[in-house]
């Protein structure tokens, strides 16, 4: 079976410094890999996917994310951390011959002024 | 709002009741799934439907949750004799196509006491 690993439960950084938030993927196939937001209060919301084109994938407010196969990584990044993206992030894989989207347990990103 | 709508919002009830919960998924979404979340960590799969046919459950689903769609458009999620460990917040998503991006509720938080 498919899973997704989330490395850090938090991650704190400084409001206009880098974000990194950490995801290993587990799949024996060319994996469907994406990056979901959760704010407080808020539905889930697709911030990026891939599907086996570009390994560098860009997505909405300044996030990207990198599939790189060899490290079975899909970690997610942003040059400049804003306030709004405190946040909890989950990283996703569509568990193939399924229809199930397999969540990773999350990474709550704060952001401090 | 044409996003996905689920009700009711939150649901308090005692153990050994039933419950049921609603969703409505965007209208031209052919793909729905309903997902559970507890506190600290990412959602997990439930059920899936593609049109009005209940094409996966998971292993993990007793038999006193069952789930509905009829003529493919809004789904209930019923839940017999609930108990404690039934406390959560159950999601609602849908999608358009393999692979689309989930939509997703804002969800129906359950208490069991």
């Amino acid at each position: 079976a498919q899973s997704v690993t989330q490395l850090d439960s938090h991650v704190s950084v400084s409001e206009g410094t880098p974000v990194l938030l950490r995801c290993n993927y587990s799949s024996s196939y060319s994996p469907s890999l994406f990056w979901y937001v959760q704010h407080p209060n808020k539905g889930l919301q697709l911030l990026l996917k891939y599907t086996s084109a570009a390994t560098l994938v860009k997505g909405i407010n300044g996030f990207e994310a990198e599939f790189k196969k060899s490290e079975t990584s899909f970690h997610l990044t942003k040059p400049s951390a804003h306030m709004s993206d405190a946040a909890e992030y989950f990283c996703v894989v569509k568990e193939s011959g399924t229809y199930k989207y397999i969540f990773g347990t999350g990474t709550r990103l704060k952001v401090l002024a | 709002d044409t996003g996905v709508s689920q009700n009711p919002r939150h649901k308090i009830t005692k153990r050994g009741q039933n419950v049921t919960f609603r969703c409505d998924p965007i209208s031209e979404h052919n793909r729905l799934y309903w997902y559970r979340q507890t506190l600290g960590q990412g959602p997990e799969f439930l059920t899936y439907f593609q049109n009005e046919a209940q094409l996966e459950k998971s292993r993990l689903l007793s038999d006193r949750f069952s789930a509905e769609r009829p003529k493919g458009s809004f789904s209930t999620l019923e839940i017999q004799r609930t108990e404690q460990g039934d406390s959560a917040m159950y999601l609602c998503a849908s999608s358009l196509g393999l692979l689309g991006r989930l939509f997703f509720g804002s969800g129906t938080q359950l208490s069991v006491l």
